[in-house]
């Protein structure tokens, strides 16, 4: 099935330090979601952005939907070990269908 | 509390065998999902419920998987014959409801290892 391109795919960090992903796609989305997997668990939703141009904040970390409708970017400032893990993002496209794109994922180590 | 609950968490099969997997959401979520993520990438749908019906299994291999939420509330997924590429993790979701209608969350998955 189709995928979003999400990137980079992966990346080592020190402990501290900012962190930037974003998820392309070529069609435009109602909704972008972001989420975090730890190993053997299912995704735990973060952050929900329903407007283009919408910035919003949960804690660390700060999600925008890209005005072109098209993208979208998770920041993680000042990071801490237990943000390792896999952020995954996901588009609902303007179907009416509630059929959720996934991105391929960004793998995130940190180093204490 | 978690609005979704999964079991089992693991299994171990040996191929050809039949195995079943179980959602069991809090009520009043319409719209139930389950997807299929092979490790390293991201969700795949299987199916989409809404209530009791189907709206979208144009991904589920019927001829091994079947798929029911027969009173709208929980559902299972089974697979049978399982093959040796079934092993991942299947997850179930629902979407949100109320203020979080566009929310889609997921349960813990069952995590699938065909031998």
């Amino acid at each position: 099935g189709q995928q979003l391109n999400q990137s980079p795919q992966s990346m080592f960090i020190q402990e501290g330090e900012d962190v930037s992903m974003n998820c392309t796609s070529s069609s435009i989305f109602n909704t972008w979601l972001w989420y975090k997997q730890d190993p053997g668990e299912g995704p735990v939703l973060l952050i929900a952005l329903y407007k283009a141009g919408e910035l919003t904040s949960n804690g660390r970390l700060t999600a925008q939907f890209g005005i072109t409708r098209k993208d979208s970017f998770l920041n993680i400032s000042a990071s801490i070990p237990s943000d390792v893990g896999i952020y995954f993002c996901a588009g609902l496209p303007p179907s009416g269908t509630y059929k959720y794109i996934f991105g391929t994922g960004t793998r995130l180590k940190v180093l204490a | 509390e978690a609005e979704v609950a999964q079991s089992p968490r693991y299994k171990i099969t040996e191929k050809s065998q039949a195995v079943a997997f179980w959602c069991d959401p809090i009520s009043g979520h319409a719209t139930l999902y389950w997807y299929r993520q092979i490790l390293g990438q991201g969700p795949e749908l299987l199916v989409q419920f809404q209530d009791e019906s189907v709206v979208d299994d144009s991904q589920l291999p019927k001829d091994r998987f079947s798929a029911e939420r027969l009173k709208g509330v929980d559902s299972t997924l089974k697979i049978q014959p399982a093959e040796l590429g079934d092993s991942a993790m299947y997850l179930c979701a629902i979407l949100g409801r109320g203020g979080s209608y566009n929310e889609q969350f997921f349960g813990p998955g069952t995590r699938l290892t065909v031998l």
